[in-house]
């Protein structure tokens, strides 16, 4: 069974980093590549890229600046989003979701992490 | 704002069927599968319908999903208050390079 395991709520100040972990039980993490989404209190759910989990190559929606990074262990199949000089415009859920890939064709989203609230407050 | 647009809102009483929509252009919807997810607040989204109008195993047939031209819509028949949950279409755009998604909306069973 597929399942994505998320690293728990995180309370950070202003110029703070986090690291958000997301542990992938019941597949291969190199099977299939990983996507970040955010939301935001009260918003919708926002992309914010993806990383390919054979090469470690990340990919950033447009308009995700630098202080954002995907990355992996797949040695312990994890994957990781890092957040640098965290800002109150940060606070929100983050979620990581598989993009099933199947015969060298990718789908959608079909197993998704439960959500890690970051809140940066001073 | 969105790219893709949904109704905030959403309602029908137990029994009855409900259709919410979500409106794109040719850079998205035009041109590539639409995708339902249901989310209930604090728990994972789970994807409900992929390309277009197919259902992962698992999902009741009382959801079910069309498209038409930069539209595509997902109805729900015999609401149960177990449906109550937000719900977001979401497809790739290609002059933005990446995922979009509607701004989802919230179904209450009345």
């Amino acid at each position: 069974q597929v399942q994505l395991v998320q690293s728990g709520s995180e309370l950070k100040k202003p110029g703070a980093s986090v690291k958000v972990s997301c542990k992938a039980s019941g597949y291969t993490l190199t099977s299939h590549p990983m996507n970040w989404m955010r939301q935001a209190p009260g918003q919708g759910l926002e992309w914010m890229g993806w990383i390919n989990t054979n090469t470690g190559d990340p990919t950033y929606a447009q308009g995700l600046t630098g202080r954002f990074v995907f990355s992996l262990d797949t040695s312990v199949n994890t994957a990781y989003l890092q957040i640098s000089s965290l800002r109150a415009e940060d606070t929100a859920t983050y979620y990581c979701a598989r993009q099933y890939c199947s015969g060298g064709t990718c789908y959608s989203f079909d197993s998704w992490g439960r959500g890690t609230l970051v809140t940066v407050s001073s | 704002q969105s790219v893709l647009t949904q109704p905030p809102s959403a309602s029908g009483t137990p029994g009855q069927g409900v259709t919410i929509s979500c409106s794109g252009s040719s850079s998205n919807l035009g041109n590539y599968y639409g995708y339902w997810f249901q989310h209930f607040p604090g728990t994972a989204p789970k994807l409900l319908i992929y390309r277009d109008d197919e259902r992962p195993s698992g999902v009741p047939d009382r959801f079910s999903g069309s498209k038409s031209g930069t539209s595509a819509s997902l109805a729900i028949s015999g609401l149960r208050s177990e449906d109550e949950a937000d719900y977001y279409c979401a497809t790739w755009d290609d002059s933005l390079s990446g995922w979009v998604f509607g701004g989802g909306t919230k179904l209450t069973v009345l």
